[in-house]
């Protein structure tokens, strides 16, 4: 399996800060017949399903607005959210699907500060 | 935009089979990768099977056991049975979708889910 790890496990950061989440992949997630790295991030809130925010490490979903973003290739990744709102309270999971059984991060919280 | 809606019992008795039903509206089953994931409660997410085309289906192998995906073309629906189930078993379901990206013919993530259905595992 490859095993995801996400830090920290939680995150307090003020209102319009930067909040920076890491993942890290137990092996390489890019896809080498298409240099895509299959790592989606996720944003789940109590009492709703996860929602996409980004996919092939670095592609926003359709409607996730352009404060989300991801980087990263290989074993390394980030989520970036540029200017925090009180709507991103959340827990933000990671997940590979490059092999079964996908995996998911652990899930970091954040919070406002 | 299609829609995924989870049915089935809330409460299972210990031992006993789990049967859950992810009905899709507005699209088809067909050609794509239909997943089930849990969340156990204060838990983070598990990944279950797929079932691909009514035919090819992939297990987690730490469920691989004990767990059935099917799928019904005819009712646009994929179904999940875990059976001899315990507490540990206790978890919000969700079936979702494996999105693919036309332009490219890559996938990219779990792009349509379900609300989930809580179920519990108790006598």
């Amino acid at each position: 399996d490859i095993v995801m790890t996400q830090s920290p496990d939680s995150l307090a950061v003020s209102l319009g800060e930067r909040a920076t989440i890491n993942c890290k992949s137990g092996r390489s997630v890019l896809y080498p017949s298409n240099n895509k790295n299959y790592l989606a991030w996720y944003q789940l809130k109590p009492g709703q399903p996860p929602k996409l925010l980004i996919y092939w490490a670095s592609t926003r979903e359709s409607g996730v607005p352009d404060r989300f973003s991801g980087s990263g290739s290989g074993t390394d990744f980030t989520l970036t959210i540029s200017s925090l709102q009180a709507e991103d309270v959340a827990v933000y999971y990671c997940h590979q699907y490059y092999t079964t059984p996908y995996t998911f991060g652990q899930g970091t919280k954040l919070e406002i500060k | 935009q299609v829609q995924l809606q989870e049915s089935g019992p809330g409460l299972v008795k210990p031992s006993e089979t789990l049967s859950l039903t992810c009905t899709v509206s507005d699209g088809s089953i067909n050609n794509y990768y239909w997943n089930w994931i849990r969340q156990p409660p204060g838990k983070g997410l598990e990944w279950i099977a797929y079932i691909y085309n009514s035919g090819t289906t992939t297990y987690n192998p730490s469920l691989k056991s004990r767990v059935t995906i099917s799928a019904d073309t005819s009712k646009n629906q994929i179904s999940l049975k875990l059976n001899s189930v315990t507490a540990a078993d206790t978890a919000v379901y969700y079936c979702a979708r494996l999105g693919l990206s036309y332009v490219s013919g890559s996938y990219k993530g779990f792009d349509q889910w379900g609300q989930g259905i809580l179920v519990t595992v108790s006598s």
